[in-house]
């Protein structure tokens, strides 16, 4: 069972933007800035999207976006694409070891 | 990097298995190796991470003494041993290239290691 909390779901047209949260507590998001964010297509393995709570790894668009603000964390997928239609899943350092969300299934309409 | 797992394990309920993760022999002390299971249709679970320069581990509480990380740097390979396997032992075991903050960079993740625990 996760300590995170994720949407299950979020949509938006072609376009459009998403924006995906990540909440967690004063011990793990709310105290490290050590908040990176995947995507999963079905069957692969997890793609590095956002580490370290904003920054982006190389070849990864500037359409995708992180922040934090509290206990939460935020991914925000601007210009929405057909192929941006994944699951997303947050990951927070806790001083000790870390831990995913429970995911969030991006769907494109 | 490449990090290479066995494919795929058939188990029976109650046996153990021990899953290796090889890396290549001239990186392999320069990361934590992390182990993330995915059960079917299931989101990912971070289960634990190992240096192999002194075998420092760390396991995520719901895995810790439910699982077994170790690693032997001889042979440039990680381990991941389940004992007593249970039908909901059954899923995708990944091990990765991490750091220890949890970040986990393209072409680091072996191909998974399925897992089936059946009768």
């Amino acid at each position: 069972q996760s300590a995170l909390t994720q949407p299950p779901s979020a949509s938006g047209s072609p376009g459009q933007s998403v924006t995906i949260s990540c909440t967690g507590t004063s011990s793990d998001v709310g105290r490290y800035d050590y908040v990176s964010w995947y995507r999963q297509y079905p069957g692969k393995a997890p793609n590095l999207i956002i580490y370290q709570v904003t920054e982006r790894p190389s070849g990864v668009p500037d359409r995708f976006s992180g922040s934090k603000s509290g206990d939460t964390a935020s991914l925000t997928v601007s210009g929405l694409q057909p192929d941006d239609e994944a699951d997303y899943y947050c990951v927070s350092h806790t001083g000790t070891t870390n831990v995913f969300g429970p995911g969030t299934k991006v769907t494109v309409l | 990097v490449q990090l290479v797992q066995p494919g795929a394990e058939v188990k029976k309920p109650g046996e153990s298995l021990k899953i290796s993760c090889e890396g290549p022999a001239d990186t392999f002390g320069t990361y934590w190796i992390a182990w993330v299971r995915q059960r079917p249709g299931k989101g990912l679970e971070w289960m634990g991470i190992i240096h192999p320069s002194d075998s420092d581990t760390r396991y995520s509480p719901s895995f810790q003494g439910q699982v077994t990380i170790s690693v032997d740097k001889a042979i440039s390979t990680a381990y991941l041993q389940l004992n007593t396997l249970k039908a909901s032992d059954t899923a995708i075991y990944y091990c990765a290239r991490s750091t220890f903050f949890g970040v986990i960079a393209d072409h680091n993740w072996g191909q998974g290691t399925l897992v089936t625990v059946s009768s």
